[in-house]
């Protein structure tokens, strides 16, 4: 069971919307820790995506966003694109467990 | 570019040790605190160690504390995991990864991976 509750399993057409949401309690989100994202595609590595519960490294598209609310978060993602079947593992920090703490994750289908 | 490159993972008995290492290039190794993340095979990301930028600092998962030891040597760059007392659920791809560096105390994120090196505990 994951500190943060992700969705298994999202899908989407290509060019639609979609978003993968993020809950959290007041230990990590609502206590202020932001949320971040990442991606990762079979059998290769996480990579980040969105970072301080907003911001996009360089070369990420944005096509691709993310917001917190309380203690919940979001990631949407617009235009949907084939590449874009993947993992997404939202993360924060958890102060009463002293950690770092993902998502169970959720698979990003495009139909 | 960054570069992390995990080894020593392989095939263990339950009740074993293993060590893994990660060795890191293309940044400044002695000014990043550096963490080990794991997956098991199918299953999501799970936290497991964190070793402060001069090696003052370890935290651990509940899930390995007393039986996992992360060491750094910043004179060669390189993160170690010793692990013992290992389990069937240690079983898991371990990635070596760098948080990344940032003024706000309260955004704590990762902005580096290694491809990671597959733990198998069997008997």
């Amino acid at each position: 069971q994951s500190v943060l509750t992700q969705p298994p399993s999202v899908s989407g057409a290509p060019g639609q919307r979609v978003t993968i949401s993020c809950t959290g309690s007041s230990s990590n989100i609502g206590a202020g820790y932001a949320v971040h994202w990442y991606k990762q595609l079979p059998g290769t590595a996480p990579k980040l995506l969105i970072y301080g519960n907003t911001n996009r490294p360089s070369g990420v598209p944005d096509r691709f966003s993310g917001s917190k609310s309380g203690t919940s978060a979001s990631l949407a993602i617009t235009g949907l694109q084939a590449e874009d079947e993947a993992d997404y593992y939202c993360q924060s920090y958890d102060s009463s467990l002293s950690g770092w703490v993902f998502g169970g994750g959720t698979k990003l289908t495009v139909l | 570019q960054v570069q992390l490159v995990e080894s020593g993972g392989g095939v263990v008995q339950p009740g074993r040790s293993l060590r893994l290492s990660c060795a890191a290039s293309g940044f400044s190794f002695s000014s990043y605190a550096m963490h080990w993340v794991r997956q098991a095979p199918g299953k999501g990301l799970e936290w497991v160690a964190v070793i402060s930028y001069d090696g003052s600092n370890k935290y651990y998962a509940d899930s390995v504390k007393g039986r996992f030891t992360i060491s750094r040597d910043n004179s060669k760059s390189t993160l170690d995991l010793q692990m013992n007392s290992l389990k069937t659920e240690d079983t898991a791809v371990y990635y070596c990864v760098r948080r990344a560096k940032t003024e706000v105390v309260t955004s704590l994120y990762f902005d580096s991976w290694g491809q990671g090196t597959l733990v198998t505990v069997s008997s």
